[in-house]
């Protein structure tokens, strides 16, 4: 049974608008939460994070929003840019992994110009 | 600083050959791991290691084995390669192992078993 789910495989928007990708997971003893950047031929660069204790963490471009109570976050990027056109996945650690990270199936997102 | 390395790049093996794929890192990281990804299943966690001479299953471990013999050095092999594990492999690594834990990624192995 998938922990971290990301249930939408794609997403498209127009460049200066913004993207929204979210992300649910099922188990509630998770305590951080990751988001993974991917271009192709390439490996995963970390993006943002954040821990259970807040609801909010912004960097740049790039904020997400962490809703415990509905086991939901969403990473959003404004303004989207084309050069944001790729996979970003969502991951989640704690609850028993032993640290290790729980990876979602991820979004490509395409930012067109 | 070269990050994470991999070696190497592609590889396309016939069923049943075996090989061993090479991870570095030169952050003096702790914690190693290996991960495949395959199309629309995301990243997926074989085995990973804890520091030098540990290793420990994860969420994929079969028909895989690895080895921890140096700190910056995590070897994946396969002893009788599979169609099924046609795959990219990814080796990551981290300080630590704590729930704060950015994970640094390799390039990527992509591997076709015929």
């Amino acid at each position: 049974d998938q922990q971290v789910k990301q249930n939408s495989p794609s997403l498209s928007v127009q460049e200066g608008r913004i993207s929204i990708l979210n992300c649910d997971y099922t188990n509630s003893m998770f305590d951080y939460f990751l988001w993974y950047k991917k271009y192709p031929a390439e490996g995963p660069t970390f993006l943002i994070s954040i821990s259970s204790i807040k609801d909010k963490n912004e960097d740049g471009r790039f904020t997400v929003f962490l809703n415990k109570s509905a086991k939901h976050l969403s990473l959003h990027i404004v303004p989207s840019q084309p050069g944001d056109s790729a996979v970003y996945f969502c991951a989640a650690s704690g609850g028993g992994s032993q640290g290790n990270l729980i990876f979602g199936k991820g979004t490509k997102l395409s930012v067109k110009p | 600083n070269a990050g994470v390395t991999q070696t190497p790049k592609f590889r396309v093996l016939k069923t049943g050959q075996s090989m061993t794929l090479l991870c570095a890192q030169d952050m003096n990281h702790e914690y190693m791991y290996w991960y495949r990804q395959d199309p629309g299943m995301g990243l997926r966690l074989i085995h990973y290691s804890v520091g030098e001479g540990t290793t420990a299953k994860g969420e994929v471990p079969d028909g895989y084995n690895v080895s921890r013999l140096k700190k910056q050095n995590f070897l994946l092999g396969l002893e009788s390669a599979a169609p099924s594990q046609t795959s990219v492999y990814f080796c990551a690594s981290s300080r630590q192992g704590s729930s704060y834990n950015e994970q640094f990624f390799g390039p990527g192995t992509r591997l076709t078993v015929l």
